[in-house]
């Protein structure tokens, strides 16, 4: 099975910082890496498709980056709605592995 | 109206069984292959299962496989997981999602999470 090692854990971040989560696989993915948003009671949001793929409808703050073993999420300018957790996931094999996932605090 | 919505959860006892069910709309269920993915009380989120788009081939996470049965009827637009000699440890929502691609794969759409409570 393919391991994510996703960091920070948690992070504390003003209103209009720039923040940066990463994802390190255990082996090379390619592409195959997704970012997911996940806030308290609901369902994941997908943001990230294709390591550095928009989804559509999802605001031009939130970008990817990477390619083999290592990613990059980036969130610029961080809003008051982006208080949630991220998970990066793997879908380069079975199992879809998810990373342990980021919880980003307000500062 | 493009959803998925979970059914069926509930508490059962420890070595009990449970059918969960995904009811999808507003898109052609039949053209997508579909994953379970569940997460436990304050952790993260964990992939289960993934049934092809025409129920002929299905995966499974090793900590669920020859317990759960991932199954689906395209001519009621519903995905299935039979969950048989359940444990504590399947406590979890689980998640039906929708994967659009026929190369890496995502889950662009998910319900939003059916309950199960694994006690005695």
């Amino acid at each position: 099975d393919i391991q994510m090692t996703q960091s920070p854990s948690s992070l504390s971040a003003s209103v209009g910082d720039r923040v940066t989560i990463t994802c390190r696989t255990s082996q090379t993915i390619s592409n195959c890496l997704n970012w997911y948003q996940q806030k308290p009671g609901k369902a994941p949001k997908l943001l990230i498709f294709g390591a550095s793929s928009l989804q559509s409808g999802v605001a031009s703050r939130f970008s990817g980056s990477g390619s083999g073993t290592d990613f990059t999420f980036t969130i610029n300018s961080l809003q008051p709605e982006d208080f949630a957790t991220y998970y990066c996931q793997q879908t380069y094999s079975i199992p879809r592995t998810f990373g342990q996932g980021t919880k980003v605090e307000i500062k | 109206q493009v959803q998925l919505v979970e059914s069926g959860g509930g508490g059962v006892q420890p070595g009990g069984s449970l059918r969960l069910s995904c009811a999808a709309s507003g898109f052609t269920f039949s053209n997508y292959p579909m994953h379970w993915v569940r997460q436990a009380p304050g952790r993260g989120l964990e992939w289960v299962a993934v049934i092809s788009y025409d129920g002929t081939n299905a995966n499974y996470a090793d900590s669920v496989k020859g317990r759960f049965t991932i199954s689906r009827d395209n001519s009621k637009n519903t995905l299935f997981l039979q969950m048989n000699s359940l444990r504590a440890e399947d406590t979890a929502v689980y998640y039906c999602a929708r994967d659009p691609s026929s190369s890496c794969g995502f889950f662009d759409l998910w319900g939003r999470g059916t309950l199960l409570t694994v006690s005695s």
